[in-house]
């Protein structure tokens, strides 16, 4: 069964730093999504893409962040200068045409700033 | 705005016991509601959804759930635990025009043997 993928599973990085999570969406997918979720809280949506550009964004979004789809199977989500507080989970998501409501999620990137 | 909310933050249950989670959303028409579950170190794995019609809905692992517009509720239920459904549960809700979906807090769920 096909899954969304994403590496790495942990990353560490000391604040200021930049880094870059990567996701492999499900390959017939046309949307693609970030979502982040705070130990003990919510899942927040941070920004979603479809057609090469930003579809939606939230007020979590911003200029710190970036997506990219360099190719045509990763979809990567950037944060410039990390912030004790960007330490989360960050989940990657997809979903197809005619469902595009049915999100997959890939399994998570547990972001650890120090 | 819309939102979810789920009352439980943990539930535990006996293996073998019928199961019921709660979740109360807020929206001014009818929306997508979802269940999802997590275990530990995966990702989020939908279980159902409702869009329209039958307000009983099966899904996966034989989880069902019931919408109740009359009491903006969206129940997960299962009439008999494993203990491999020890999880946390999200239950989310989007709404026409976007397929952003709001999240609720999580319940999660303890399993007794």
């Amino acid at each position: 069964e096909p899954e969304v993928t994403q590496t790495p599973s942990h990353q560490v990085t000391q604040m200021g730093q930049e880094v870059i999570l990567r996701c492999v969406p499900i390959s017939n997918h046309l949307y693609f999504y970030w979502y982040r979720q705070i130990l003990g809280q919510k899942v927040e949506f941070l920004v979603s893409f479809y057609n090469n550009e930003i579809s939606e964004k939230s007020e979590i979004f911003d200029d710190q962040f970036s997506v990219e789809r360099p190719d045509g199977s990763n979809f990567t989500l950037k944060i410039r200068s990390t912030k004790l507080e960007d330490s989360a989970m960050y989940f990657c998501a997809s979903s197809g045409g005619s469902l595009a409501y049915e999100q997959y999620f890939g399994p998570g990137t547990r972001l650890t700033v120090t | 705005a819309q939102s979810v909310t789920q009352p439980d933050i943990h539930i535990t249950v006996s293996e073998g016991a019928s199961l019921e989670l709660r979740c109360n959303y807020s929206y001014g028409a009818t929306p997508y509601l979802f269940w999802y579950v997590q275990s530990p170190g995966q990702g989020l794995q939908l279980l159902l959804k409702y869009f329209s019609g039958d307000t009983l809905v099966q899904g996966i692992k034989g989880f069902e759930a019931e919408f109740k517009r009359s009491q903006s509720s969206f129940n997960l239920r299962k009439p008999s635990v494993h203990w491999s459904d020890a999880a946390e549960y999200f239950c989310a809700l989007a709404s026409g025009g976007s397929y952003i979906p709001t999240f609720g807090r999580g319940t999660s769920l303890i399993v007794h043997p």
